[in-house]
């Protein structure tokens, strides 16, 4: 498996500001996730964050809301942006491997919109 | 569209009983079929996967079947103990050509409560 950490575990934010999170692998991956999963939901992916090319949008969701970052083979930003209360949910990235051709989750991030 | 349906939404079993949670997948391209545990805020884990060259897999009280046919697959845990008690997630895996990568599709979960 893979160390997978997100920071920050948990934010509450005001209504109309940005939120980056931060999502970091002790190893190389190709393919990592964004996922949102609001309460007592199921898990809906965002977006596909491959290394070297732009994210991959799942529909209902648009860059302009949640541009995403993957500068490297271990790290990837997502941001929540122009935030409204319906964005409070758990944002969760994953990964990959191709070793066990398999996915991990990260932990988590909690987000509370005022 | 493509979707996955999970039955039942909530399952309540007395410690020791069997419990059996099913998973529906609308499309017939998805060839890798992941279950994961959710406990209360925490991250899903992988309890067990199957792959769609495969009919069923055990790992202890675990397991899983597939039934590529009805697009159709299951998991099983026998001999439940209340650290079972959770939230599992199954899902539905494919290949995409562009832009190389996996997508998955989640069911909606289903809450297993063991009674000790």
């Amino acid at each position: 498996s893979a160390v997978i950490s997100q920071k920050p575990s948990r934010d509450i934010c005001q209504r109309g500001t940005s939120l980056t999170i931060q999502c970091q692998v002790d190893s190389q991956v190709t393919m990592m996730f964004w996922y949102r999963q609001q309460p007592g939901q199921s898990l809906t992916l965002i977006a596909t964050a491959n290394q070297g090319s732009e994210a991959t949008y799942e529909s209902g969701f648009v860059i302009d809301k949640f541009p995403i970052s993957r500068p490297n083979l271990t790290f990837s930003t997502l941001t929540v942006s122009n935030m409204s209360p319906e964005d409070s949910s758990i944002y969760l990235c994953s990964v990959h491997l191709w070793v066990t051709d398999t996915q991990y989750f990260g932990p988590g991030t909690r987000l509370t919109v005022l | 569209g493509e979707n996955v349906e999970q039955h039942p939404s909530t399952l309540s079993v007395q410690e020791g009983d069997s419990a059996v949670i099913k998973c529906t997948y609308s499309d017939s391209a998805s060839n890798y079929f992941p279950w994961y545990k959710q406990e209360l805020g925490k991250r899903p884990q992988l309890i067990i996967d199957i792959r769609s060259n495969v009919g069923e897999k055990k790992d202890q009280r675990i397991a899983v079947t597939l039934n590529k046919t009805a697009k159709h697959f299951s998991l099983h845990i026998t001999e439940t103990q209340p650290e079972d008690s959770a939230v599992y997630f199954c899902a539905a895996s494919k290949r995409r050509v562009s832009p190389g990568t996996y997508k998955y599709i989640f069911g909606t979960g289903t809450r297993l409560k063991v009674l000790a």
